[in-house]
Formats: C-alpha cells, structure tokens, sequence
C-alpha cells in the first residue's frame, strides 16, 4: 500500500459525459501528479500540483481541468468524454521533486 | 520526446543477470526507475540526478551517464518477484518534474 488513495476503482461512463476523479496523497506529501496510461500511448504525465498551485503541466487536453484543496487532496476533470479517454488514470504524491513518487492504485475509465 | 528503452521484452532464467537502457534525445536532470506489475500501480526504484552517483540496493542498481544522455538499470541474480515492466522517466533541465516515460521493458523471470 503506497499510501496513495484513488476513487473510484472504475468508473465506466457515456460519450460527453464529464467524470471527476479523486486523490488523497500521502500524509505529508504536498506534490500531487496525475498521469494517465493506455495501451497505446504508455504513461503519459497530465498535470502537476504543489500545495495547492499547478506546478507543470503535460499533455493534459483541454477538455481536462485539475486542482487541489487546501487539504492537499485532488481531484482530476475530465469533460466531453471520447472513446480515446478510456485509460487508466494514476494519481502519484511526493514530499518534493524531483522526489521518489508513490503511485496510487488507479482509476480505470472506461467510456462507451 | 519519449525516451527510448531498449530491449522492449526480456526474458530470463532465475539467477541470471539483466541489463535494461533508457535513452533521450535532451539533456537530462534526472532519471526514475519504476517497475510496473500487471494491473497494479508503478512502483519507484531509483532516481539519478544529474551530478549524481550510481545508486542501488539490493541486486538493482542503476547507472547515469550525462554526456550520452542514458541511464542503465541493472538486475543482478534476478528473482521471480523482478518480473513486471520497468519504466524509466526523464526529467529535462528546467523542467526536471515533467517526467517523460518510456514505453516500457517487460522482463520475464522463469523458474
């Protein structure tokens, strides 16, 4: 167990339908990351958060949004689902950077 | 740019020995090592940084060279528990916490 806590596990939603995808980092950790993997395109990084402010920021699209609450956990939006967004998302935490990361254990987006 | 990890699969006998190569094209600052089994999460090995020295523990150790821009991960007397798919992550100057991965080596531990 990292530590790391992700919901839901799955989640299996329509075609333009929006879907937000929570995170609680390890106790301390301040640095939130969210990464998204698929068959295709491996472990892609999304987006950054360091108490509370984005830090860096990937290859997130635009129809996706992400912040983080004082209480340091996050929450990752994803709006006008696509066929395409159907990915493991993965949330990581981190006391600083670059730092060792500890992987939460995923959120399996399927969209029909 | 992705890195470039070389060989994409390997397969070994318990005991042997295995050498996996992570390549960019861009400077780098630093360099995750994570190992990926089936279904669960990433799990971090090492990080590199740039100035830094050969880490390890255990039989994984990993090496950093700067000026050809690569980092090697050694697996010394491999274990069934090695199996799964090691992933590097770069991080460029300047933006060290943008890793960018591999697509992934996935290394097979036979009895």
């Amino acid at each position: 167990d990292s530590g790391v806590t992700q919901t839901p596990k799955h989640l299996i939603t329509a075609t333009g339908q929006r879907v937000t995808l929570r995170c609680s980092p390890r106790s301390g950790d301040l640095s939130v990351y969210w990464y998204q993997q698929s068959l295709d395109q491996g472990l892609q990084f999304l987006i950054q958060y360091y108490n509370g402010e984005e830090r860096a920021k990937g290859n997130i699209l635009e129809r996706f949004s992400a912040q983080q609450f004082p209480d340091l956990h996050s929450e990752l939006n994803l709006s006008s689902l696509e066929l395409g967004d159907s990915a493991l998302y993965f949330c990581a935490s981190s006391e600083g950077d670059p730092t060792e990361a500890f992987f939460g254990q995923g959120t399996r987006l399927t969209v029909v | 740019q992705q890195p470039v990890q070389s060989p994409q699969a390997v397969i070994l006998r318990e005991g042997e020995d295995a050498v996996i190569n992570c390549s960019s094209s861009k400077a780098l600052y630093s360099v995750h090592w994570y190992r990926q089994k089936h279904g669960e999460a990433p799990v971090f090995l090492m990080i590199l940084l740039k100035g830094g020295e050969q880490k390890g523990h255990d039989k994984i150790s990993a090496s950093f060279n700067e000026k050809k821009q690569q980092s090697s991960l050694y697996l010394t007397a491999s274990q069934l528990s090695y199996s799964g798919t090691y992933f590097c992550g770069t991080g460029v100057s300047g933006s060290a916490r943008q890793l960018t991965f591999g697509s992934g080596t996935q290394l097979t531990v036979l009895p």
